[in-house]
């Protein structure tokens, strides 16, 4: 099964509003990523947070980390149109350089 | 820089037909990485280099599968011979470390 499990699927909110995308894994963890990928694109990253923080920002993202439930949650506020995307979570496994990502979740900004 | 450069972006094969991707990683990255991404599987690490040495190929389906980094700008993923189910999106990424920077993928057909 996967590391990394992100919940919704897919998400579709109108424009203006806030976005939270939640992600799970099952193992212990030094980082946890975060990545968009648009329709026929390749994945960009979009913010990394370390097993010691427990929360960090990046413009309009704000991530969160729970080690002590093995959960991520990524907020993006203020949705745009151009923030449809599919957004995907990342675990490095054993501290080495390999991630492991989740499924995705399909996220629609309607204007 | 130009990011990670794939080649070719799309590639329609018969079946028994071998198949050649190519990436050029950025330069200075020491990582790097041959993803495969399905609807059914999600995005999968076939195999990963470090400094031109495979690190890890434990997500190699086949023997069909192959692939090689003969130096620092430049790797291969072979397939030979290619089947019908290899069809999919196949990203190559880059990293110096941990952020990985994904290329634009090779969407792969087999008929």
């Amino acid at each position: 099964s996967q590391q990394g499990e992100e919940d919704p699927q897919a998400l579709s909110i109108q424009e203006g509003e806030n976005a939270t995308m939640n992600c799970s894994y099952k193992t212990s963890i030094n980082n946890l990523q975060w990545y968009r990928q648009n329709s026929g694109r390749g994945l960009v990253h979009l913010i990394l947070i370390r097993s010691n923080e427990r929360e960090k920002h990046s413009g309009r993202l704000r991530v969160t980390l729970d080690t002590s439930k093995k959960s991520s949650s990524l907020l993006i506020t203020a949705s745009r149109a151009a923030d449809t995307a599919s957004y995907f979570c990342a675990t490095d496994v054993g501290g080495a350089q390999k991630l492991v990502f989740g499924q995705g979740t399909r996220l629609t900004i309607n204007p | 820089d130009a990011g990670v450069i794939q080649s070719p972006r799309h590639e329609v094969t018969e079946m028994g037909q071998e198949v050649t991707l190519r990436c050029k990683p950025i330069s200075g990255h020491d990582y790097l990485f041959w993803y495969r991404q399905t609807m059914m599987r999600g995005l999968e690490l076939l195999i990963y280099f470090n400094n031109n040495v495979p690190i890890d190929d434990s997500g190699m389906p086949e023997d069909r599968f192959s692939a090689k980094m003969p130096n620092a700008s430049f790797s291969t993923l072979k397939i030979q011979p290619s089947e019908p189910r290899d069809s999919a999106v196949y990203f190559c990424a880059s990293s110096f470390p941990n952020e990985q920077f994904f290329g634009p993928g090779t969407r792969l057909t087999v008929l």
